[in-house]
């Protein structure tokens, strides 16, 4: 068990829904690293948040967003969903804000949209 | 720009046989490699960093700067070896880069 935590593990939606995803890092660690794992694109890097603040930004849709609040934990907002958005979805936490630090991953949150 | 590439999306061996997944990457920097691991519903986690150069569960994997490849070794496949495996790169001393991953290899080990 890394420490990290995500819910739900499973959502199911359908089109044009909105959803939210929640990750709560381990104890300690400031960043958080939101991912995408498809089929067809492995993982994805989407959004980084260190101790609040946005801090790196990868191949994430505008229809997505994401904040860290203050007690750490973050939550990754996706809105107008389509078929092609059903994926597992990680986060990640790690002490520092490099990505030379090591990543400790939840066990993800899996979304199907319909 | 920073890319990670993982040639075989699976690779199947036979147990007792040698092991190599390949990872070549592209940065103009100065890299730090990782390998990542994911058992079967178990989470993604870290395997080994080129910086410690240690060798875990038997694994090995050697930076070659000249070739940009960072593969993954294993003298001796076990069964319990089968997973996804994900090579990972992160651009050292620049400040906040964050990790790049490949597309993964799956490997399977077979008895």
């Amino acid at each position: 068990d890394s420490g990290v935590t995500q819910t739900p593990k499973h959502l199911i939606t359908a089109t044009g829904q909105r959803v939210t995803l929640r990750c709560s890092p381990r104890s300690g660690d400031l960043s958080v690293y939101w991912y995408q794992q498809s089929l067809d694109q492995g993982l994805q890097f989407l959004i980084q948040y260190y101790n609040g603040e946005e801090r790196a930004k990868g191949n994430i849709l505008e229809r997505f967003s994401a904040q860290q609040f203050p007690d750490l934990h973050s939550e990754l907002n996706l809105s107008s969903l389509e078929l092609g958005d059903s994926a597992l979805y990680f986060c990640a936490s790690s002490v520092g804000i490099s990505g030379t630090y090591e990543q400790y991953f939840g066990p993800g949150t899996r979304l199907t949209v319909t | 720009a920073q890319r990670v590439t993982q040639p075989e999306k699976l690779l199947s061996v036979f147990k007792g046989a040698p092991v190599e997944l390949k990872c070549n990457y592209s940065y103009s920097g100065s890299p730090e490699l990782f390998w990542y691991v994911q058992y079967s519903r178990q989470r993604l986690q870290l395997l080994l960093r080129h910086i410690s150069r240690e060798s875990i569960k038997g694994f090995t994997a050697d930076l070659n700067k000249g070739e940009t490849s960072f593969h993954l070794k294993k003298p001796f496949a076990q069964e319990e070896d089968s997973a996804m495996y994900y090579c990972a790169l992160s651009g050292r001393h620049s400040g906040n880069t964050p990790l790049v991953f490949g597309k993964g290899t799956r490997l399977s080990v077979i008895a």
